[in-house]
């Protein structure tokens, strides 16, 4: 799960398997959503985005989930592959709000040989 | 795609110094640009958001005075930290943002690693 202040969640995945990273944001009235991806030294870098009127979106090998209800965002990796291993980011950003996002804790994925 | 750099990519300097980070739109006009500060193995929290000929807006806790922030141009941002302490050492990311036709892109330079001797 997530948390603020603590160590980075991890999670570790075989190659070739599926990674799942779940994100819980803060504010219902948040209506657009990405996923980054940070490597080690770098800037994050955008993987998929999607916004609140849908619930499902699909890019090349990631999906990401959005349920409302339970203010919950996830995002599937299809076939991990080692250059998938990095951190990943969700952000949220309010409508008339600014162009701000406000930054997740993030989870680190560590993908297994 | 849009391409957002920073200069410099590493910077250290003794303790009482001021350090200048650069972030460049390189292939685009960007109407707002973002200050991030993140600590090792935690997430981006937000400076300061800078429009282009106006003063930048600072997040809570966050010294103007100490960061001063300079938006000249719809291309360039600058971050100064001045009379730089060992505390100040982390890595400074900026982002540049562009409207669209839904809301807003936002694109991330790749850092810049201060370290404070």
């Amino acid at each position: 799960g997530e948390s603020v202040g603590l160590h980075l969640p991890t999670l570790s995945v075989q190659e070739g398997d599926n990674s799942i990273i779940n994100c819980a944001y803060s504010n219902s009235a948040s209506d657009y959503f990405i996923w980054y991806k940070q490597e080690s030294g770098k800037g994050p870098q955008f993987i998929i985005d999607i916004r609140s009127n849908m619930d499902k979106r699909q890019g090349q090998r990631v999906t990401v989930l959005l349920n409302k209800t339970v203010k919950h965002l996830s995002l599937q990796i299809a076939a991990t592959q080692p250059g998938d291993s990095a951190v990943y980011f969700c952000a949220e950003n309010r409508r008339n709000y600014g162009q701000n996002f406000v930054f997740g804790p993030g989870t680190r994925l560590s993908v297994l040989p | 795609g849009a391409v957002v750099s920073q200069h410099p990519s590493r910077v250290i300097c003794k303790s009482g110094t001021s350090v200048k980070i650069e972030c460049r739109s390189l292939d685009f006009q960007a109407t707002t640009m973002f200050w991030y500060r993140q600590f090792p193995k935690k997430s981006l929290m937000l400076m300061a958001t800078s429009n282009e000929g106006s003063k930048a807006t600072y997040e809570q806790g966050v010294e103007k005075d100490k960061f001063l922030i300079n938006h000249a141009s719809l291309t360039l941002s600058t971050l100064t930290v001045t009379s730089a302490h060992p505390e100040d050492s982390s890595f400074y990311i900026c982002s540049a943002s562009v409207k669209t036709g839904s809301g807003s892109e936002q694109y991330f330079g790749p850092g810049t690693r201060l370290t404070v001797t």
